[in-house]
């Protein structure tokens, strides 16, 4: 009954480094994003994967990049990563076509110093 | 450009004092609106789907309506678990292949016992 997980829960790096967020999600779902959650803001999209073998950009797609690896994950890296990165990122994935419920992970919090 | 404006930002209620939270909209063509409970350090979760003009749906304590450019949170006699920032989002009618949602930047409501 996990749904969608999100590793690691929180990550801090120094300005320049990389890293990798990982998602995964045990509901069979085609679709899945990445979010990003600053104070003020709301959610923003940064990617997204319609289905299995595509990925679009969102938003505010600069400074990552994302990888389809299969159906169930969906990873989004920072290849070099900058304050403005510092935030709390979310992982979705979507349901039914006709309900078009977006189901949500925990959250990774990254700090960027 | 497609837009959703939440107030307000911040709500302080007493016990059983009711209220309601406001989703105004701007959007090309409404597919369907959401809304989504995020309690501190966790991820969004759904609470309801609206569809079209006039549509209502309840849950417990919540009632969520729709109009032509707004949707309204009613909170009846609130308790202090309902404490939770709660986010709105859209989804456009030319978004139905890719699920994308457009969010607010929510509103976060404090209940005082």
């Amino acid at each position: 009954n996990a749904g969608v997980t999100q590793t690691p829960k929180f990550q801090v790096l120094k300005t320049g480094q990389s890293m990798t967020l990982q998602c995964a999600q045990d509901m069979n779902h085609n679709s899945m994003y990445w979010y990003r959650q600053d104070p003020g803001m709301g959610l923003r999209l940064i990617y997204y994967s319609a289905s299995e073998g595509t990925t679009d950009k969102g938003e505010v797609p600069n400074g990552y990049n994302v990888s389809r690896l299969n159906k169930r994950e969906f990873s989004l890296r920072l290849e070099s990563a900058a304050p403005s990165q510092t935030s709390v990122y979310f992982c979705a994935s979507r349901g039914q076509l006709a309900k078009n419920i977006q189901y949500f992970g925990a959250g990774t919090r990254l700090s960027v110093l | 450009e497609d837009q959703v404006t939440q107030s307000p930002e911040a709500l302080r209620l007493q016990e059983g004092e009711s209220s309601s939270l406001n989703c105004s909209y701007t959007v090309s063509g409404l597919r369907g609106l959401f809304w989504y409970r995020q309690d501190p350090g966790k991820g969004p979760e759904f609470l309801f789907t609206l569809y079209s003009a006039g549509e209502e749906k309840e849950k417990e304590r919540l009632k969520a309506t729709l109009t032509k450019k707004e949707s309204f949170l009613h909170i009846t006699a609130p308790k202090p678990e309902d404490s939770a920032t709660y986010l709105c989002a859209v989804q456009a009618a030319g978004s139905s292949n890719t699920g994308k949602l457009i969010f607010g930047q929510g509103t976060t409501l404090q209940v005082k016992p």
